[in-house]
């Protein structure tokens, strides 16, 4: 089982650029959460797609959009980069319903100079 | 405003010397309190799931407990391999049952000396 799986790993912008990151989920998972993760931070909820669907956001700017596809992969789109979005970003997965704990993959790290 | 906090921030630990790690939660209601671990560069692995006040839950040589304030993290002898951030989450429940976000804790920067 491949787990969720993120690409790419690490990425440089510039500020102003936009960045797509891209998130497989673990087979048998439906529903897909994005988190930022800042350096000694937790990480922080963006938003939640289910059935491709935007069903729950967090407190971030409309420069943070997303998508779900019918294969239940995900992408997350950042425009108008900032020197305070670098982070790494992380995709959790789980199935619809289920009890069980959300699965993280390892992350893209953005790097915004 | 879901609020987690952990302490200590960092602890340090010769092998086999046991101690405990702190969560302290402010929900309004609590559906489900997440404990994970996260090696550094990559994203949290899951642990625990705690679902009510008084519920245990075990995994080798960790033990989480929860009460309607805390959850504490028992790390019995452990080992230089459990050195990792242990984070803490909380799922808050609403009326109509549509929160989904997890509000996480800081961490706990864990290390296990030989």
């Amino acid at each position: 089982d491949a787990g969720v799986t993120q690409s790419p790993t690490h990425l440089i912008k510039t500020r102003g650029q936009q960045v797509t990151l891209r998130c497989s989920p673990k087979s048998g998972h439906d529903t897909v959460s994005w988190y930022q993760q800042a350096l000694g931070q937790g990480p922080q909820f963006i938003f939640q797609y289910y059935e491709e669907e935007e069903r729950q956001r967090g407190n971030f700017p409309d420069r943070f959009s997303g998508h779900q596809f019918p294969n239940y992969s995900s992408e997350l789109n950042v425009n108008a980069l900032l020197l305070g979005d670098s982070a790494l970003y992380l995709c959790a997965s789980r199935a619809q319903g289920s009890a069980y704990g959300y699965t993280f993959g390892s992350g893209t790290r953005l790097t915004v100079v | 405003e879901d609020q987690v906090t952990q302490s200590p921030e960092a602890l340090r630990l010769q092998e086999g010397e046991s101690s405990s790690l702190n969560c302290s939660y402010t929900v309004s209601g609590l559906r489900g309190l997440f404990w994970y671990r996260q090696d550094p560069g990559k994203g949290p692995e899951f642990l625990f799931t705690l679902y009510s006040a008084g519920e245990e839950k075990e995994k080798e040589r960790l033990k989480a407990t929860l009460t309607k304030k805390e959850s504490f993290l028992h790390i019995t002898a452990p080992k230089p391999e459990d050195s990792a951030t242990y984070l803490c989450a909380v799922q808050a429940s609403n009326s109509g049952g549509s929160n989904y976000k997890l509000t996480f804790g800081k961490g706990t920067l864990l290390t296990v000396n030989p």
